[in-house]
This record gives C-alpha cells, structure tokens and sequence, in this order.
C-alpha cells in the first residue's frame, strides 16, 4: 500500500514569511510528484509539479524533490492571506500495477495571518 | 465553458432515488476520472477512462457506476445510495493515464444523502 504522509497542521505564518510543506512518500520508485491548493469547500488545484531531484521554482512557489530521502516539499515564500489553504501532496509512479494513478495525502492546512 | 466542468454543485438526495452526476472537460484531454473526497480522509480515486475504455475500478461498491459516452464527456450514476456516500464528488482529465500527465479537476458536486 503506497503511502503519503503529510503534517496535517495547522501551519501558522505571518505575512510576508516563507512557508514551508513537507512531504514523504512510501514507495521508493515513486516518479512524480504534484502540488494541489484546496480552498475550503472548493476543488484542488494544481500549482506545481516537480519529476527530478532538486528544486524547481515559479514565482513565490518553489518545490524541493529529493528521491534518496523520499521527501518532498513545497516552500511559498511572501506568504500571503490568500495563500490561506489546504495543500495536498500527490505522488505517481512506483511498484506494482496501475502506477499511473495518483496517491493524495491527507493535506497540510496552511494559515497565513494578516 | 473552459477547464473541467461539473454539474449539479449541489445534491440532495434520499437513499432510494437514483441520480446522474455529469463531468465535462473543455481541454482536450483523453483520460477522466472519478475521486471521493470525505471528511479527514485522502482523496479516493473511485474510476479511471482512457480513450472512452473504463481502466480501473477501485473496489467501489456497485450502486455507483460509471459511464463514459466519449474522451470529453463522464457520468456516474447513482441509486440506493447510503449516509456513508455523502461527500465531494470531483471529476479531473488528463492527457492521457502516465506517470507524469498532470490531473486537472472539476468544482466538484457535494453530495448529501438523507
């Protein structure tokens, strides 16, 4: 069973900090990663994907891979009220059959205060 | 219309009615896909179409079942549903099923069962 494990928070920053999201993941092989933003009581959006180590950046979102520690994370820096949000890790790829299918965890909820 | 559409929003519905929700994808996309999104919970995938051909059916039990008339357009029919079934109901597409075509999701419908 594939897993992905995020801190559910709250996470509470202060505007204009950075905010950081982690995320670890069971299966090794795992090939692909993705962030989504959920909005409460809305749908997840996808705002960054990241496939090799390292770090991969637009605008204030930077997503960080590294596949030897099977970790992954989402930095938003600048913070903003509007950043306020449920973030959700997805993982694809991995051992066994139907590896296209993506895995979500739970969320970290993110509060960033005025 | 752009992006993945969902209707309706909202529905109510007692547990010996039968309902339809409809998904519609504006993208281009070829593959669709059916979540469950419950309280606390990870998102559950429920079904996955490639090219109009069902791929996967995550064990979901059979009074819900799936249509997909074309690469654009994913119903799922309901009836005799139970209070348990009550969640968000979200449609995304992709290109196509691999491990790195980003997902891209609807509004979603939430579902109250009574």
């Amino acid at each position: 069973q594939k897993e992905v494990e995020q801190n559910s928070g709250p996470l509470s920053v202060p505007e204009g900090a950075i905010a950081s999201l982690n995320c670890t993941y069971s299966d090794r092989v795992s090939q692909s990663f993705f962030w989504y933003r959920q909005y409460s009581g809305k749908s997840p959006e996808l705002i960054m994907s990241i496939y090799s180590n390292g770090d991969k950046e637009d605008g204030r979102f930077t997503a960080q891979l590294n596949k030897a520690s099977q970790y992954v994370s989402l930095l938003i820096r600048d913070s903003q009220p509007s950043d306020s949000a449920t973030y959700l890790c997805a993982v694809t790829g991995g051992s066994g059959g139907s590896n296209y299918k993506l895995t979500f965890g739970k969320g970290t909820l993110l509060t960033v205060n005025p | 219309e752009t992006g993945v559409t969902q209707t309706p929003r909202h529905l109510v519905m007692g547990m010996t009615n039968k309902k339809s929700l409809k998904c519609e994808q504006h993208l281009g996309h070829n593959a669709m896909y059916w979540y469950k999104q419950s309280a606390k919970k990870p998102l559950e995938l429920m079904f996955v179409y490639n090219f109009k051909e069902q791929t996967e059916n995550n064990s979901v039990p059979s009074r819900f079942s799936p249509e997909c008339p074309n690469s654009s357009h994913l119903f799922l029919h309901l009836h005799t549903l139970q209070p348990e079934d009550s969640a968000l109901y979200l449609c995304a597409s992709s290109l196509s099923t691999g491990l790195s075509y980003e997902q891209y999701f609807g509004p979603g419908t939430r579902l109250t069962v009574t």
